[in-house]
């Protein structure tokens, strides 16, 4: 199964772009990246996934290295509500399970 | 579209006292997963159903903990007896039936505390 790597915690200022890092350096070809967030006291949300090619949809956007050893979230007006811990989970297998690590916790501040 | 729900949202419990925790997912999702989340840690998978089916619970405690989904619909998960240790979380999600993605939409979750 892939391993990833993420910042334990991370600043960002209200109203300018949080890239949130993950390091997937062992994931197979065809197996997507999924990002999901926890805000306190919430289940999990989920928020989007790739696998080549860059994503964007209306929370956020996806950027996958070429090499796809890693990935960047980009939230791109980050607000106070975007507090949270995100989570980057590589695919695994055909199981249709996600494994969640100890993921970013993410702090906007005003 | 209605979220999935849970209850209770809080419960505490002595240790070796049973407790049972219900899940009613999203409607028409066929697959059905409940994790534990302990503080500080992501969330880990206990069991997944694929409408009353287990799929996996490799990682589910069997000598105190159990699940069912009778009708394919809702769910309950039991421990019985508590330890200290099963303090946490209890999340449940489901997933949408042609959805071939690891797309899944959870509860809010139940708190445990065992004391």
């Amino acid at each position: 199964d892939a391993k990833t790597t993420q910042p334990p915690s991370m600043d960002c200022a209200e109203g300018r772009a949080a890239n949130l890092p993950c390091n997937h350096s062992t994931i197979s070809g065809n197996e997507y990246v999924y990002w999901y967030r926890q805000i306190h006291s919430q289940g999990p949300q989920y928020i989007i996934h790739g696998l080549k090619n860059n994503e964007t949809n209306e929370m956020a956007s996806l950027i996958i290295t070429e090499d796809r050893k890693s990935s960047t979230l980009i939230l791109p007006h980050a607000t106070l509500r975007d507090t949270a811990v995100y989570y980057c989970i590589p695919e695994q297998g055909a199981g249709n399970m996600l494994t969640f690590g100890g993921g970013t916790r993410l702090m906007v501040k005003p | 579209e209605a979220g999935v729900a849970q209850s209770p949202r809080y419960k505490i419990i002595e240790k070796r006292q049973s407790v049972a925790f219900w899940c009613n997912p999203i409607s028409g999702h066929a697959t059905l997963y409940w994790y534990q989340q302990i503080l500080g840690q992501g969330p880990k998978l206990l069991i997944q159903f694929q409408n009353n089916g287990v799929v996996d619970d490799s990682q589910l405690p069997k000598d105190r903990f159990s699940a069912e989904r009778l009708k394919g619909v809702d769910s309950t998960l039991k421990i019985q007896p508590a330890k200290l240790e099963d303090s946490a979380v209890y999340l449940c999600a489901s997933r949408a039936p042609l959805d071939n993605t690891d797309t899944q939409y959870f509860g809010p979750g139940t708190r445990l505390t065992v004391l």
